[in-house]
């Protein structure tokens, strides 16, 4: 099993653009989360799916950001427009039913210029 | 929100040297998790604790559930230098829902 696989690794847009970051969970686990990782405000989850069903999205921070999951293998989180301060890695985590022993993603690193 | 208390924020130890940090948290908390993240990576679990006062053990790392289920701690004997790197502690909720993550720790060790 190829784990939790995300895509850009790196991505360098200017502000007001569109981002798409994408991610392939581990087969058979049925729940994905999206964190974001800062200096300074560490590990946040944003929003959380069971079964590709939205459950939580009350750490997504403004309605720039949206998630999708439209099927098992794939979830995409996308910002549009985007702005300096979305600047993070942004990791895309699988789980089985329950959220613990969650697997990471390497993390897509967004820079906002 | 739930909040983990992560300590120490940073640690610079000499190889060799034994490592202590600890999570506590003001809720109660069902699983506790300790990941290990290095440069460009995500995080990777290092130990699940599933019951107060469990105490388990991978390799050289030896982590703890706290008895009043709101704290834990990880240990790690004689440090070598790829122990470098950022360890979180993570506690999921009563509702089993979601993971909360501490601020971690980073671990530098000095050869």
């Amino acid at each position: 099993d190829a784990g939790v696989i995300q895509s850009p690794r790196h991505e360098v847009t200017e502000m007001g653009q569109e981002v798409t970051l994408r991610c392939k969970p581990i087969s058979g686990h049925n729940s994905l989360f999206w964190y974001r990782q800062t200096m300074m405000r560490g590990l946040e989850l944003l929003i959380y799916f069971n079964n590709n069903v939205p459950i939580d999205d009350s750490g997504m921070p403004e309605d720039r950001f949206s998630a999708k999951m439209p099927n098992a293998s794939f979830s995409t989180l996308k910002i549009q427009p985007s702005e300096p301060r979305d600047s993070a890695v942004y990791f895309c985590a699988a789980g089985g039913s329950g959220a613990n022993v969650l697997t990471f993603g390497a993390g897509s690193r967004l820079t906002v210029l | 929100g739930q909040q983990l208390n992560q300590s120490p924020q940073s640690m610079f130890i000499q190889e060799g040297e034994d490592v202590s940090m600890n999570c506590t948290s003001s809720s109660i908390f069902n699983t506790w998790l300790w990941y290990k993240q290095e440069p460009g990576e995500g995080p990777v679990l290092l130990i699940a604790l599933y019951k107060a006062g469990e105490l388990t053990s991978n390799g050289r790392l030896t982590a703890q559930f706290g008895i009043t289920r709101k704290d834990s701690f990880l240990n790690i004997s004689a440090s070598i230098p790829s122990d470098v790197g950022i360890y979180f502690c993570a506690g999921q909720d009563q509702d089993g829902n979601k993971l909360v993550f501490g601020a971690g720790t980073i671990l530098r060790v000095k050869s």
